[in-house]
Formats: structure tokens, sequence, C-alpha cells
């Protein structure tokens, strides 16, 4: 079965401190992985996904196909970055993302 | 320039009403889609089209009626509104023929309360 699991539905940590949002997957192919941001009351929005293999804001994410997982980090958080986020995997639909269920992020300062 | 646009932002009404959402792109795209935001913050998908066409229609009470008149709307209508019917909606397009329709572009929600 496609799932996406976010096993933090909460994380906290110091501004300045590294930050690691973990997803892991399962899918019987090869799927495409994204991370989507949702700032507070505004829509949700593309992070980054993993075949542009490009930082955005300073998060990074690599696609470990052996481990399943697509793990979102930045070396050094800001207080900006709280936030919700979501990891989503496509595969063989073309309409339909897999969604984790969200890991609420808070930069304490 | 906004590209998704839900309208109303805020809805706050009785149970047992009816209620219509509705939804448009300007980004040309094919697909839409509508999601359920719970207290919870989990995403949930309950609709899809496809140039009109429905394609998902998850496990959704008959209650919730999605119609589109043209693939720029995609609008969801309510009838007897229930207590657990509140939570944020979001509307989405992506452009089909991507993986997973590509990027998905969300509008702003529309934050029901049902009294």
């Amino acid at each position: 079965a496609q799932r996406v699991t976010q096993p933090e539905k909460l994380l906290s940590v110091f501004k300045g401190a590294p930050v690691e949002l973990k997803c892991n997957y399962s899918y019987s192919g090869s799927p495409e992985l994204f991370w989507y941001v949702q700032y507070s009351r505004q829509r949700l929005q593309l992070l980054l996904r993993h075949i542009s293999r490009e930082s955005i804001k300073g998060f990074t994410a690599d696609l470990n196909k052996g481990e399943t997982s697509f793990h979102l980090k930045k070396p050094f958080a800001q207080e900006e970055d709280s936030a919700m986020y979501y990891c989503a995997l496509s595969g063989h639909s073309n309409y339909q993302l897999i969604w984790g269920a969200g890991t609420k992020l808070i930069i304490k300062p | 320039d906004t590209a998704v646009s839900q309208t109303p932002k805020y809805l706050v009404t009785q149970m047992g009403n009816d209620k219509s959402i509705k939804c448009e792109q300007n980004l040309g795209h094919d697909t839409m889609y509508w999601y359920k935001q719970d207290s919870k913050k989990f995403l949930k998908i309950m609709f899809s089209y496809n140039n009109k066409e429905l394609i998902i229609n998850e496990t959704v009470p008959n209650r919730f009626s999605p119609k589109s008149p043209d693939k720029a709307h995609l609008n969801l209508h309510i009838n007897s509104l229930e207590l657990g019917d509140s939570a944020v909606y979001f509307c989405a397009s992506s452009q089909a023929g991507t993986s997973g329709g590509g990027e998905q572009f969300f509008g702003p929600g529309t934050r029901l309360t049902v009294l």
C-alpha cells in the first residue's frame, strides 16, 4: 500500500539548532517525493521536490531509496521556519498525492 | 493576479444548512482538487476533477457534491451541514500529465464553522 509516514506530530527546536523532519514512505515503484509547507493561517505551498535536488530557504531533502526516506533538513533553524510541514508522494496516478499527517515545527527564540 | 482563489474565506453557519464554496484558478491547469484539513491539521483529499471530469472521489458523505462548470472552476456544495464538517477546505490545481499532478497550487482555504 502507498503510504507516507511523518512520525513526529510536533518538533520543537531552538533558533540556530539543526532541524530534521522525518518522512518515510511505502511504495513499490519509483515515487516522486515532495515537501510542502504551511505557514500560520496561510495556504500550503511547495517547498521542494526531490527531482529538483535544490536547497530552498536553507532546507534540503535527499531521497534514500534504501531506507525509503525523504527527511527534510536545515543546519540552522530560524524563527520564520515555524510552520506545518507535509511530506507527499506521487506514484502511478497522475492526479493524486499521498500525504503524510504533517509535522508542526516550532522554532524557539 | 491570484493563482487559486476561494470564496468565502470564512463561513459560519447552523447545522442543517446548505452551503457552497467556490474555487477558481487562472493558471490554465487541467486538474483541480478539494481537500479537507481537520483541527489536527490532517490533510485529506476529497475530490479531483480533470477537464471537468471527476477522477478522484474519496470516501466522502453524499452530502458533499463537487461541480465543475469549466476546467477553471471547481465548486463544493455541502447539504445538511453537520458539526463534524467544521474544518478548513482547500482547493488546489495542478497540470495533468506530470507526476502527481506536478506541483499542486493551493487556494487560501475556507474556514467552515458549523454551530
